[in-house]
Formats: structure tokens, sequence, C-alpha cells
């Protein structure tokens, strides 16, 4: 019964290096979406896919790019990280979009950038 | 753009306290409103949902009304426990426009023994 797999868990990384971010569900879900959660800040969204082979942009995509593999898994790559990019990151599917609402999280990657 | 707004925490009360949280939206379309519920160390889980004006959602006791006059779907509980101690995120979805959840800030609730 494993829903939202992401991996890692935790990630320390110095600036400017690189990073990514696995995520992948094994509920036949066909939108992703990465967000960020930031003390006094909310969820903020980064990057989504609505179906395999689709990705759009959400309100903070910047220093971030993604890859939706296959229907399973979308990652969430850091080209150069920045001390802003510290935060939790969390994946999340949904079966029919935003629509339902019903967003299934994974735990979360806690990512320091030093 | 669509936006949430919610009171900030954090909230504390006593165990068996009336329980509050407030919650507006701004939306241009028909949006459907949600609670989510996030306990320590664990990601977000959805708490309840209404999908149009004048529906109710409840779960374990939470309700909220959405009421489209006020733009507002307001958390409720009558009687909570030390278990509720977890943060609250009110979130809307216009359903139709786009596949995007939008999220408030998230309200911080302690709840004393």
């Amino acid at each position: 019964n494993a829903g939202v797999t992401q991996t890692p868990k935790f990630q320390v990384l110095k600036t400017g290096q690189s990073m990514t971010l696995q995520c992948a569900q094994d509920m036949n879900h066909n939108s992703m979406y990465w967000y960020r959660q930031d003390p006094g800040m909310g969820l903020r969204l980064i990057y989504y896919s609505a179906s395999e082979g689709t990705t759009d942009k959400g309100e903070v995509p910047n220093g971030y790019n993604v890859s939706r593999l296959n229907k399973r898994e979308f990652s969430l790559r850091l080209e150069s990280a920045a001390p802003s990019q510290t935060s939790v990151y969390f994946c999340a599917s949904s079966e029919e979009g935003g629509g339902t609402g019903e967003l299934f999280f994974g735990e979360g990657s806690r990512l320091t950038v030093l | 753009g669509d936006s949430v707004t919610q009171m900030e925490g954090p909230v504390t009360l006593s165990e068996e306290a009336f329980l509050t949280i407030n919650c507006t939206y701004t939306a241009t379309g028909y949006p459907s409103l949600f609670w989510y519920v996030q306990y320590p160390g664990e990601g977000l889980q959805l708490l309840l949902k209404a999908t149009k004006a004048d529906d109710k959602g409840s779960n374990k006791g939470f309700e909220a009304t959405y009421r489209k006059e006020t733009t507002s779907f307001h958390l409720e509980k009558g009687s909570v426990q030390v278990s509720d101690s977890a943060v609250y995120f009110c979130a809307l979805s216009d359903w139709g426009r786009d596949d995007k959840i939008i999220f408030g800030k998230g309200t911080r609730l302690h709840i004393l023994p």
C-alpha cells in the first residue's frame, strides 16, 4: 500500500550542486505535482503534470526542471542549488486532476542548501 | 488570480473546546473547496471537501459549509481532542479551468490536555 513514494527523504547540498528528487505513485493517477513548503508560506506549486508527456509551470518554477518519465514517475531537478531552495518538497498525485481535489501526498523530502 | 486566505496561527485551545478556523477565497469560476490536514512529520491528507455552493463537507467530527455569498469555507469542530493537533490547510480548485489546486498558508492548531 505504498501510494506516493519520494526519495530521498533528507538531503544536504552545497550551493551550485545539482540533484534530482524522485517521485513515484502506484495508484495509476494521471496528474502529478511538486510543491514546496516553507514556514509562513504554506504550499506553493512548482510544476505539475496533467498527464503523461505534459508538464506545466506552477507558481514558483524558477530554478527547477521536471520530467514526467512515464505515468508513474515525476522527477524534480535542481540544476544549480541555491540557499533559497532550502525547503520541504512534496510530491502529490491525483486521479482526475484538480477537479476532484483529492491529492495524495508523499511524506516529503527535506532539502538543505548550504 | 485565484487565492485562499486563512486565519494565521498558531491557534491554541484546551481539549473539548469549540474550534473555528476561518477561510475565505477568491475565484473567477466555480471552485471546489477543500480542507487538508498535516500531522507532524507527514504529508497532507484530505480532510473534507465541498464541490458546490451550500454543500457541507464533514469528516472525523469536522465540518465546513461552502458559502458562495460570503466566499467562505470555515472549518469547525464542536469538541477538539489532543490528537487534532496539526496544521490545517484550506484549498480550492477551479474545476474545468486547469489542474491546479491552490493552498492557503496553513493554520497550526495546538490542543492542550
